[in-house]
């Protein structure tokens, strides 16, 4: 079993959808969780971090994270063709420059 | 502020050839990763340096890879001889002492082809 899974899609949605993208993981030590945003071609970008469980809000994206569950999930309201990437997830067991565990990608595609 | 900057682009290769990638992170982050990425795949890390010493080497192939950081500011990364299996993007990233935790910036990444 993979530290982290993560359904790589494709996910296709209309403009304006909301979108729901999960990772489970393995290791109880994570306690940093992170979502990236890869653009064809591009290196990823920091899109939203989480400490321990919780919610965190950031305009039209949501991220969640469920210890007990080991399920992190990013939702997308409102979704716009210029969100169309690969989303991928990242953990940490913690400490400060830390090495993240990525999951393989989610593709998503959204059409006007 | 300038980007973590990284050459070549592209590169493509015969194996058992040997080829070496260039990364220059943003100016004053310490740390700097590089990472293998194939296709459908996460990033995974082959080295980690803080300043110019090894933090984690683990997964890094060391018959074939090796990487170096002098002064602590470039950073080359080299394959020899290459595999196959080597057909991947490269990338390097770096972080700031400082912030929030997890976030590392990435340069564009080197597409590494082996034929």
């Amino acid at each position: 079993q993979k530290e982290v899974e993560q359904d790589p899609g494709p996910l296709s949605v209309p403009e304006g959808a909301i979108v729901s993208l999960n990772c489970t993981y393995s290791n109880s030590a994570f306690q940093y969780f992170m979502w990236y945003r890869q653009y064809s071609r591009k290196g990823p970008e920091l899109l939203m971090y989480t400490y321990s469980s919780g919610n965190k809000e950031d305009g039209r994206f949501t991220a969640q994270v469920d210890k007990s569950s080991k399920y992190i999930s990013l939702f997308i309201r409102d979704s716009q063709p210029s969100d169309s990437a690969t989303y991928l997830c990242a953990m940490s067991e913690g400490q400060a420059g830390t090495a993240l565990i990525f999951g393989k990608g989610t593709t998503l595609s959204v059409s006007s | 502020e300038a980007g973590v900057a990284q050459s070549p682009r592209y590169k493509i290769i015969e194996k058992r050839q040997s080829v070496a990638f260039w990364c220059n992170p943003i100016s004053g982050h310490a740390t700097l990763y590089w990472y293998q990425q194939i296709l459908g795949q996460g990033p995974k890390l082959l080295i980690q340096f803080q300043n110019n010493g090894v933090v984690d080497d683990s997964q890094l192939p060391k018959d074939r890879f090796s990487a170096e950081r002098l002064k602590g500011v470039d950073s080359t990364l080299k394959i020899q001889p290459a595999k196959l299996e080597d057909s991947a993007v490269y990338l390097c990233a770096s972080r700031p002492t400082s912030g929030v935790h997890g976030t590392q910036y990435f340069g564009p990444g080197t597409r590494l082809t082996v034929l």
